[in-house]
């Protein structure tokens, strides 16, 4: 396993449209999560699995955004009516198990831009 | 909500030692973290404090917290242009899944 892999790496979409992307955690790992990030910004949370359970939502993750994770494996995050704002880097993470502070290991993410 | 801040740049001449500095507001903080992010990469967790330790050294890289002024730092030894990057501090804490809580960053430029 080479660990966390999203796809795709760069997506350019009209403003209206909808967009997925995928995220593959790492194969044993139970915890996946889905953050932002803006150009000179750090990452900001979005929401967490646990197996395919979505456990907690930021309040940045309006209702125009919804992630799935059917078998606790992949998940995928959808964007319906993309709008410029949406434009950022969406990174997704995965850890084994949190109670003893394993790493979260991080994909190198999906640029999305939205003209 | 939790703020976690950063020195926006820091530059620095090979060789020399780096401090990156990171304030944050969360009390309930568990575990403080320095990660890596290098241009077109994804993040690399270079180290990390659980909140009852007042320092953590690792090879080159040193971190310090002083868990009453709510300050954590990050000092490379014997710096390297490889170690041009940005550096951002986070931290999580028990419950809510430990999501992370990432500052903007610090961009280390380092020259010959």
């Amino acid at each position: 396993d080479t660990g966390v892999s999203q796809d795709p790496r760069h997506k350019i979409t009209k403003r209206g449209q909808n967009v997925t992307f995928r995220c593959d955690p790492i194969s044993e790992h139970n915890r996946l999560y889905w953050y932002r990030q803006t150009l000179g910004q750090g990452p900001e949370f979005l929401t967490y699995f646990q197996n395919e359970a979505q456990l907690e939502k930021s309040r940045l993750l309006s209702d125009r955004f919804s992630a799935e994770r059917p078998k606790g494996s992949f998940s995928t995050l959808e964007i319906q009516r993309t709008e410029q704002g949406d434009s950022a880097m969406y990174l997704c993470a995965s850890s084994l198990n949190w109670a003893s502070n394993t790493e979260a290991f991080f994909g190198q993410g999906t640029r999305l831009t939205v003209v | 909500g939790e703020d976690v801040e950063q020195s926006l740049f820091l530059s620095v001449r090979e060789g020399d030692s780096s401090v990156i500095n990171c304030t944050y507001t969360d009390s309930s903080s568990t575990y403080l973290y320095w990660y890596k992010q290098e241009p077109g990469a994804g993040l690399q967790l270079l180290t990390y404090i659980f909140s009852n330790m007042d320092m953590k050294q690792d090879q080159r890289l040193t971190v310090l917290l002083n868990k009453k002024d709510k300050h954590l730092s990050l000092r490379i030894a014997d710096t390297q242009t490889g170690d041009s990057a940005i550096y951002f501090c986070a931290e999580s804490s028990t419950g809510g899944g430990n999501k992370l809580t990432f500052g903007t960053g610090t961009q280390l430029k380092v020259e010959l």
